[in-house]
């Protein structure tokens, strides 16, 4: 597609379900990234991809968050056992080898855990 | 936390220069100053960015003082698609790990 997709859009989940967030960069984008956006509140880094290595997952807020990437392309954030915390918008941006300082986010999926 | 310090809120009227105001007095050398806008329900937009000599694309200017402790952004004819949050963050090129603070929302006004 002509940018980053992330699906769904909209979830809302009762707390203690797992859900998944799905992200398909930009064809060829070799990073991507994982933010998340609280309520009137600036974007928290969570996770960063090159490839499909992880080097660089200091932004996850607990062990109940996890994120893989597969075949360097679509990615999947997957949080566990929900809390109302969690509740947030959830980024994904992704950029090239050759232009690394322009990241091209996605429209997010916004997240209610009730 | 984030490195830069910017206005909460700003209005402009339509058809006049917006200049957008950020400190960075802890920039370090190899720093460099970036802007992303977010327009209302939308992911970030990058903008522009800069490391010391000022900087000018179809979108905006961007001026860098001397020092390097502050810039402005200027979006040299505002429209009311211009009001979103704009985002001023400093850090190493190419890296990932944008440390985003509150932003400035700008709002052009009719």
């Amino acid at each position: 597609g002509a940018g980053v997709s992330q699906s769904p859009s909209n979830k809302v989940t009762e707390k203690g379900k797992d859900v998944e967030l799905r992200c398909d960069p930009i064809s060829g984008h070799t990073a991507l990234y994982w933010y998340r956006q609280s309520l009137g509140q600036g974007l928290e880094f969570l996770i960063y991809f090159q490839g499909n290595s992880a080097p660089d997952k200091s932004g996850l807020p607990s062990d109940r968050f996890s994120a893989e990437r597969t075949g360097g392309s679509v990615s999947t954030l997957t949080i566990q056992r929900t809390q109302q915390e969690d509740s947030a918008v959830y980024l994904c941006a992704s950029s090239s080898y050759i232009r690394t300082d322009e990241a091209f986010f996605g429209q997010g999926t916004r997240l209610t855990v009730v | 936390d984030a490195k830069t310090t910017q206005p909460t809120s700003m209005d402009c009227a339509e058809g006049r220069a917006a200049n957008l105001p950020c400190n960075h007095s802890t920039i370090s050398g190899n720093e460099y100053v970036y802007w992303y806008r977010q327009i209302h329900s939308q992911g970030p937009q990058y903008i522009i960015h800069g490391l010391k000599n000022n900087e000018t694309n179809e979108m905006a200017s961007l001026i860098i003082t001397e020092d390097r402790k502050s810039s402005t952004l200027i979006l040299p004819h505002a429209t009311l698609r211009d009001t979103a949050v704009y985002y001023c963050i400093v850090s190493d090129s190419g890296t990932y790990k944008y440390i985003f603070g509150t932003g400035t929302r700008l709002k052009v006004l009719a």
